[in-house]
């Protein structure tokens, strides 16, 4: 099977940095995605990785360690409009298009 | 360019009922994947369509079925609705069905069992 951690809430000042951490144990790996998503609307995405190291989209940057079995999404210059839950959703091998999501983590943004 | 489009948005069933969920598939995806989000959860993947069949299956009874029709567009069903059942049911579409591929969300249909 696959479980997949991620902490439950966080909480950050405007403008800070927040990094969201995600472990997860599967069956392979074929890929690791970070999607955002505001209360009572779909999750819309934000990041893929499949190779170990750091991918960086403007204010959003998302790290993998395949032999840790770790990623984690930083959000820089945190802004009010960030404040949602967070999903990490892994695909393991022989899993294709077979998305498995973790619980989320709900971020807090405070003035 | 229309998105994944989701009918109903919102629909109250009392046990035991049968329920039909349908999803319209971003314009140029052929592959349509359901996922059932409780409260406070992350999405638990149902199950995927392409090509009209179903293709991956997750942990999820045979009361949940679906079906894909030749434009792409996808039907979930769930017979003997049981409370447990209430979540937000979220469909998914993507051009093929690789690992690679990214999934893009409909809004989604809140379901109430009573």
């Amino acid at each position: 099977g696959q479980n997949i951690d991620q902490p439950t809430e966080m909480t950050a000042t405007e403008g800070a940095i927040v990094q969201i951490n995600c472990t997860y144990q599967t069956s392979g790996f074929n890929g690791l995605f970070w999607y955002q998503q505001h209360a009572g609307e779909a999750p819309t995405f934000l990041s893929y990785n499949v190779l170990d190291g750091l991918e960086e989209k403007g204010r959003f940057s998302s790290f993998l360690s395949r032999s840790k079995g770790y990623s984690y999404l930083l959000l820089k210059e945190l802004q009010m409009k960030d404040s949602a839950s967070y999903l990490c959703a892994v695909i393991g091998a022989d899993s294709w298009g077979k998305f498995q999501f973790g619980a989320g983590t709900q971020v807090v943004v405070t003035p | 360019d229309a998105g994944v489009t989701q009918s109903p948005t919102h629909l109250i069933k009392t046990r035991g009922q049968q329920v039909t969920l349908r999803c319209s598939p971003k314009s140029g995806h052929d592959t349509v994947s359901w996922y059932q989000q409780a409260l406070g959860q992350g999405p638990q993947f149902i199950f995927q369509y392409y090509e009209e069949e179903e293709r991956q299956r997750g942990n999820f009874p045979d009361r949940f079925s679906g079906h894909q029709f030749p434009n792409y567009s996808s039907e979930l069903n769930v017979n003997a609705l049981l409370l447990g059942d209430s979540a937000l049911y979220l469909c998914a579409s993507s051009l093929g069905h690789g690992a690679y591929n990214e999934q893009f969300f409909g809004p989604g249909t809140r379901l109430t069992v009573l």
